[in-house]
C-alpha cells in the first residue's frame, strides 16, 4: 500500500483566508518531501520541498512544515487565490541507491477556493 | 527554458493495440521517470532511468510494458495489447539527477482503451 497519505480529499476556503493542507507519510526513513499543484489537465507543478534535516521552509505565500516525530508535513498557503484552486499532492522520495527512485505520492487533495 | 513535454497529449487506442509514448526530458537531465495516474487518483510510479539504464523495473504493472531510453534523452513507453484498465493519464519527469531531488513533470499523455 502507499506509504504517503492526505487527511482530507477536498478542502474549501474562502478566497483571501489561509489554508493547510496535511499529509501523513508512514516511512520514517524517507529523506526528502515535495507538495505538487496540479491544475486540471496539466502534470505536477513543482511548489515546495524540505529535507528530512529541516522541520520548517517558507516560500513566496507557502510554507511547509516537516514532524518527524509524528510522520506528519503540512502545506500552508497565506492569503489564497483564486489560482491556488488545484489538486495538491504531496510525495516522498527514499534514495535507495539501488533500487527505484521515484517519488510515492499520496492520493491528493482538491482545494477549492471560494469567492 | 524548454520543460519536458510528451506527445501524444491525448491517445484513443482499441483494446488489444500496441501504444508508444513518448518523452522529451528537460535538456541536460539525466534521470526520467514514468508515473501513471488514474483517475482521481494519485501518481503511481513505473520506471525510472538514469542515463539510458533503468536499474530497476518492478513497478511496471507487467510484462505488456515496457521502457527504453537512448542517447540519454527522449524515452518511449510502450503498452502491448492494451486493457481497458490501462486507461490513465501517463506522466513524465525528469530530473538533473537521482536522490532527492526535485523533479519536473510534463503535461501527460491521456490514453483512452476502448
Amino acid at each position: 500500500g502507499e506509504s504517503v497519505g492526505l487527511h482530507l480529499p477536498t478542502l474549501s476556503v474562502q478566497e483571501g483566508d489561509n489554508s493547510i493542507i496535511n499529509c501523513a507519510y508512514s516511512n520514517s526513513a524517507s529523506d526528502y518531501f515535495i507538495w505538487y499543484k496540479q491544475e486540471s489537465g496539466k502534470g505536477p507543478q513543482f511548489i515546495i520541498d524540505i529535507r528530512s534535516n529541516m522541520d520548517k521552509r517558507q516560500g513566496q505565500r507557502v510554507t511547509v512544515l516537516l514532524n518527524k516525530t509524528v510522520k506528519h508535513l503540512s502545506l500552508q498557503i497565506a492569503a489564497t487565490q483564486p489560482g491556488d484552486s488545484a489538486v495538491y499532492f504531496c510525495a516522498e522520495n527514499l534514495h535507495s541507491g539501488g533500487g527505484a527512485d521515484g517519488l510515492t505520492f499520496g492520493k491528493g487533495t482538491h482545494l477549492i477556493i471560494q469567492p | 527554458g524548454a520543460g519536458v513535454s510528451q506527445s501524444p497529449s491525448n491517445k484513443v487506442t482499441e483494446k488489444g493495440k500496441d501504444v508508444e509514448l513518448r518523452c522529451d526530458p528537460i535538456s541536460g537531465h539525466t534521470a526520467l521517470y514514468w508515473y501513471r495516474q488514474s483517475l482521481g487518483q494519485g501518481l503511481e510510479f513505473l520506471i525510472y532511468f538514469q542515463g539510458n539504464s533503468a536499474p530497476d523495473k518492478s513497478g511496471l504493472p507487467s510484462d505488456r510494458f515496457s521502457a527504453e531510453r537512448t542517447g540519454g534523452s527522449v524515452s518511449t513507453l510502450t503498452i502491448q495489447r492494451t486493457q481497458q484498465e490501462d486507461s490513465a493519464v501517463y506522466l513524465c519527469a525528469s530530473s538533473p539527477g537521482l536522490g532527492p531531488i526535485t523533479q519536473y513533470f510534463g503535461p501527460g499523455t491521456r490514453l483512452t482503451v476502448l
